[in-house]
């Protein structure tokens, strides 16, 4: 079974910094691509960030390009997101998603807060 | 960052047949695949059709999509009430080199 497991999310202040982290389990890690997307309270999704299955891709929504870092290890089986410069606009349920044709698997999301 | 749009709310009565649109451009939905996703209230999203009109393993046929030029739509038959949730569809945008979400629809069955 397929599990993705997010964790790192929390209460920030504004200009802060927060490390994210996906545990992968029940697939090979290392042969998917990964993202990242959000959710703002009661908004849409949003796409964040994207990251090839050996790491040598690299994509990021404008809205978080310079600020954000997306990586991953796959000797771990885990995706990180790396966000700095945190606003209050980055409020948002972050979750990371399996890339196969469509982001079939998800996690539960991490809730990261920014408020002062 | 661009979006897709689609209309902010549908509904139908439980056996209905709801459709759902979504409007692109050139660089998104004319130029690649269509995956619409499923968000249960509280919960996370779920690929619900991908590549334009093909269903993951368990997803019902009730369930269909389709595209066109720049637009795609989500049809569902047969309406049920666990049907009830958000819809988004999504695209990768080649001008862009990022993924566009569409702005969402609430279902609601009456």
């Amino acid at each position: 079974e397929v599990q993705l497991v997010e964790s790192g999310g929390g209460l920030v202040q504004p200009g802060g910094s927060l490390r994210l982290s996906c545990a992968a389990s029940g697939f090979i890690f290392d042969y998917y691509e990964m993202n990242w997307v959000r959710q703002a309270p009661g908004k849409g999704l949003e796409w964040v960030s994207y990251i090839s299955s050996s790491g040598s891709t690299i994509y990021y929504a404008d809205s978080v390009k310079g600020r954000f870092t997306i990586s991953r290890d796959n000797a771990k089986n885990s995706l990180y997101l790396q966000i700095n410069s945190l606003r209050a606009e980055d409020t948002a349920v972050y979750y990371c998603a399996r890339d196969s044709s469509g982001f079939v698997d998800w996690g539960q999301g991490t809730l990261v807060t920014v408020s002062s | 960052q661009s979006v897709l749009t689609q209309p902010p709310s549908a509904s139908g009565t439980p056996g209905q047949r709801v459709t759902i649109s979504c409007s692109g451009s050139s660089s998104d939905i004319g130029s690649n695949i269509v995956n619409w996703y499923q968000q249960l209230p509280g919960a996370a999203p779920k690929l619900l059709t991908y590549s334009n009109n093909q269903r993951p393993s368990g997803v019902p046929d009730r369930f269909s999509g389709s595209k066109s030029g720049t637009s795609a739509s989500l049809a569902i038959s047969g309406l049920q009430s666990e049907d009830e949730a958000a819809y988004y569809c999504a695209a990768w945008d080649d001008s862009l080199n990022a993924y566009v979400f569409g702005t969402g629809t609430k279902v609601t069955v009456l």
